[in-house]
């Protein structure tokens, strides 16, 4: 049973970039979740999607955009890079319709902008 | 709001030693779930347990322990017999059943060292 897989590992932008990150859900969950994770933080929430839907959204700004795909997997879009967006992102997925509440994370992203 | 304060920000113990991770989370949500992920140098969180807020009875699985008190809004976590690979940082987080159902709120971690 795979579980969440996330591309690319590490990835090296500059300012003013823009950035695609992948995830696959794990086997048989709708739901795909994306946080940001700044070095020494804990998780922070990005947004949700479930049925190439966004449902809902953190505070985080326009420049982040995220798409659902019909086989659940999932990208998130950073534009216009800031240094303060280095962090890890990592994705996490759920069944809507079965455990919604618990969400299971990939490996994660992590993003460096020079 | 929704909130949930880690106060530990690192703790240390020798293999074998018992270790209690504290969490207070803060929610006007009467319905919630209460979490406890791990994050090894990898970087992948690993959920290792969940409570829900009508159930305060207290559980054991293997060398994990938890104790969820309502009236004082903490869910704190216990390794029984620490190990070496025990070594990692902790989060707590909260998901209530409102408005946000089914986004994850994060305290900021506790480091956990166990050394042998």
């Amino acid at each position: 049973d795979a579980g969440v897989t996330q591309s690319p590992t590490h990835l090296i932008k500059t300012r003013g970039q823009q950035v695609t990150l992948r995830c696959s859900p794990k086997s048989g969950h709708d739901t795909v979740s994306w946080y940001q994770q700044a070095l020494g933080q804990g998780p922070q929430f990005i947004f949700q999607y479930y049925e190439e839907e966004e449902r809902q959204r953190g505070n985080f700004p326009d420049r982040f955009s995220g798409h659902q795909f019909p086989n659940y997997s999932s990208e998130l879009n950073v534009n216009a890079l800031l240094l303060g967006d280095s962090a890890l992102y990592l994705c996490a997925s759920s069944d809507l319709a079965g455990d919604a509440d618990t969400q299971y994370f990939g490996p994660g992203t992590r993003l460096t902008v020079l | 709001a929704q909130k949930v304060t880690q106060a530990q920000t690192e703790i240390s113990v020798v293999e074998k030693e018992d270790v209690t991770l504290d969490c207070v989370y803060e929610t006007r949500d009467t319905t919630y779930y209460l979490f406890w992920y791990k994050q090894p140098p990898s970087g992948e969180l690993v959920f290792l347990i969940r409570r829900n807020s009508f159930d305060e009875q207290n559980e054991i699985s293997g060398r994990y322990s938890w104790n969820f008190q309502k009236s004082t809004s903490s869910f704190n976590f216990t390794i029984t017999a620490s190990q070496v690979v025990d070594s990692a940082v902790y989060f707590c987080a909260l998901s209530p059943r409102g408005s946000t159902l089914g986004r994850l709120y994060f305290g900021r971690g506790t480091q956990l060292t166990v050394w042998p």
